[in-house]
């Protein structure tokens, strides 16, 4: 089974300042990647999918790139909303699965 | 303005089966798309559970060891969870979500999630 492992597993920051999250598969996974970002109480949210491409009404500043094992989620100028958990999720052969999350917090 | 709703009871008692559904609206099942079913166990990473399509054809998740059923209902504009035999490890929120059609089958839609609790 690929594994899917996030670092940092916390940081904190504060409101503009740009942060990195990674995301790195046991094994290749070309760009079969989806980024989500969760907030206390609320469902999951898709920010990113197939690694770089935005969805539908996300803003410009989350950027993600990478692809094989290595993959990265940016978010270039930290706004309020952004304070949450975010989790990177591969599917591949008929199973997904999620990364352990990343929670990002107000400094 | 597609949006999803689980409905179930919150409460279910180890060892008995568990059913939810999830009711659509803003886009027709029968059109297309897959469709699947996430949980979150309490101040844990989601899992995902299983995904199907309207004609039918489901997966699931392996770590369930065949304990999850999903159906499809076009009639309805709904497609339903049953988990066989549950335990206190069940007991979490549980999502339905719609699977975009691209290599990555993203979830672009969820529900706002209902929890389920697993107690005698």
């Amino acid at each position: 089974d690929i594994q899917m492992t996030q670092s940092p597993s916390s940081l904190s920051a504060s409101v503009g300042d740009r942060v990195t999250v990674t995301c790195q598969a046991s094994q290749d996974i070309g760009t079969s990647l989806n980024w989500y970002h969760q907030r206390p109480g609320r469902a999951p949210k898709l920010l990113i999918y197939e690694a770089s491409i935005l969805d539908t009404g996300v803003p410009s500043r989350f950027v993600g790139s990478g692809s094989g094992t290595d993959f990265t989620l940016t978010i270039t100028s930290l706004q309020p909303d952004d304070f949450a958990i975010y989790y990177c999720q591969h599917y591949g052969n008929f199973m997904y699965t999620f990364g352990q999350g990343t929670r990002v917090e107000i400094k | 303005q597609v949006q999803l709703q689980e409905s179930g009871p919150g409460l279910a008692k180890p060892s008995e089966d568990l059913s939810l559904t999830c009711s659509v609206s803003g886009y027709s099942i029968s059109r297309g798309y897959y469709w699947g079913w996430v949980r979150q166990p309490p101040g844990k990473g989601p899992q995902w559970i299983g995904t199907g399509f309207h004609t039918g054809y489901t997966y699931f998740n392996p770590s369930l060891k065949s304990r999850a059923t999903i159906s499809v209902d076009t009639s309805k504009n709904q497609f339903s969870l049953r988990l066989s035999s549950v335990t206190a490890a069940d007991t979490a929120v549980y999502y339905c979500a719609r699977v975009i059609g691209s290599i990555s089958a993203p979830l672009d839609y969820w529900g706002q999630g209902t929890l389920v609790v697993v107690s005698s």
